[in-house]
C-alpha cells in the first residue's frame, strides 16, 4: 500500500535551517506530483509547495517563497522540503502528500499522506 | 484569517444528518473545484471529496459534496461517533493559490 514517511524535524532557532525528506512506498513516485503541506499546533491546514513528478515545476505559498526549497530524487523515492531562515511562524507539523492522479495541477486533491514531521522554531 | 470561510463548529446527533459549509468567492471556489478532507484527532487529514462531489474509492456514500457559485458544502448522512473530526474545504485560488478553509470541528452528540 501506499507510504510516506517524512523525517527530518526537529528544534531550531530562528534563522537556521532544517531539511525535512519523505520516504515514499508503495506507488510510482516518479510519475507522481508532490506536495508539502503544514499545520500550525492547534491551527488549520496550510498548502507550502508543490513539484512536478520530474522536478522541472516548483510553485510555493507566498509565505514560505525564497525562503523554502522543494526538490526530490526520484531514484530515491525521496521528496525534499529545504528550509531556510526559518521563523517561529514556521513551527507546525509537516505532511508531505501526494497529487491524486488524474486531478489538474490546480486542485486541492491530495490523495495521500504522510504521518508528518514536526518542526519546532525557538531560541 | 482564511479566504475560504467554514463555521467553526457543527454538532448533530448520531443517525443525524449535517452540513458544512464552506464559503468563498470568485477567485476561487467560483472557478474551481472543491475538496474535503476529514482529519480524526492525532491523525492526517483523508481526502474525502474532489472535483466539488466525487468519493475517493473507499469513501461511503453517506458522505457527500456539492458546490453552487462561491459556496461548497459537505454533507454526511447516519452521524456516528466515528464521523467526529475537524473537515477542511481546500481548492486554487488565483492570488494566493491552494488554500484551505479555517476547518470546522464535528461533533457527534
Amino acid at each position: 500500500q501506499v507510504q510516506l514517511v517524512e523525517s527530518g524535524g526537529g528544534v531550531v532557532q530562528p534563522g537556521r535551517s532544517l531539511r525535512l525528506s519523505c520516504a515514499a512506498s508503495g506507488f510510482i513516485f516518479s510519475t507522481s506530483v508532490m506536495h508539502w503541506v503544514r499545520q500550525a499546533p492547534g491551527k488549520g491546514l496550510e498548502w507550502v509547495a508543490i513539484i512536478s513528478y520530474d522536478g522541472s515545476n516548483k510553485y510555493y505559498a507566498h509565505s514560505v517563497k525564497g525562503r523554502f526549497t522543494i526538490s526530490r530524487d526520484n531514484s530515491k523515492n525521496t521528496l525534499y522540503l529545504q528550509m531556510n531562515s526559518l521563523r517561529a511562524e514556521d513551527t507546525g507539523l509537516y505532511y508531505c502528500a501526494s497529487h491524486r492522479e488524474g486531478s489538474s495541477w490546480y486542485e486541492t486533491a491530495f490523495d495521500h499522506w504522510g504521518q508528518g514531521t514536526l518542526v519546532t522554531v525557538s531560541s | 484569517q482564511s479566504v475560504l470561510t467554514q463555521p467553526p463548529s457543527v454538532s448533530a446527533a448520531p443517525g443525524q444528518k449535517v452540513t458544512i459549509s464552506c464559503s468563498g468567492s470568485s477567485s476561487n471556489i467560483g472557478n474551481n473545484y472543491v475538496s474535503w478532507y476529514q482529519q480524526l484527532p492525532g491523525t492526517p487529514p483523508k481526502l474525502l471529496m474532489y472535483e466539488n462531489s466525487k468519493r475517493p474509492s473507499g469513501i461511503p456514500d453517506r458522505f457527500s459534496g456539492s458546490k453552487s457559485g462561491t459556496s461548497a458544502t459537505l454533507g454526511i448522512t447516519g452521524l456516528q461517533t466515528g464521523d467526529e473530526a475537524d473537515y477542511y474545504c481546500g481548492t486554487w485560488d488565483s492570488s494566493l493559490g491552494r488554500v484551505f478553509g479555517g476547518g470546522t470541528k464535528l461533533t457527534v452528540l
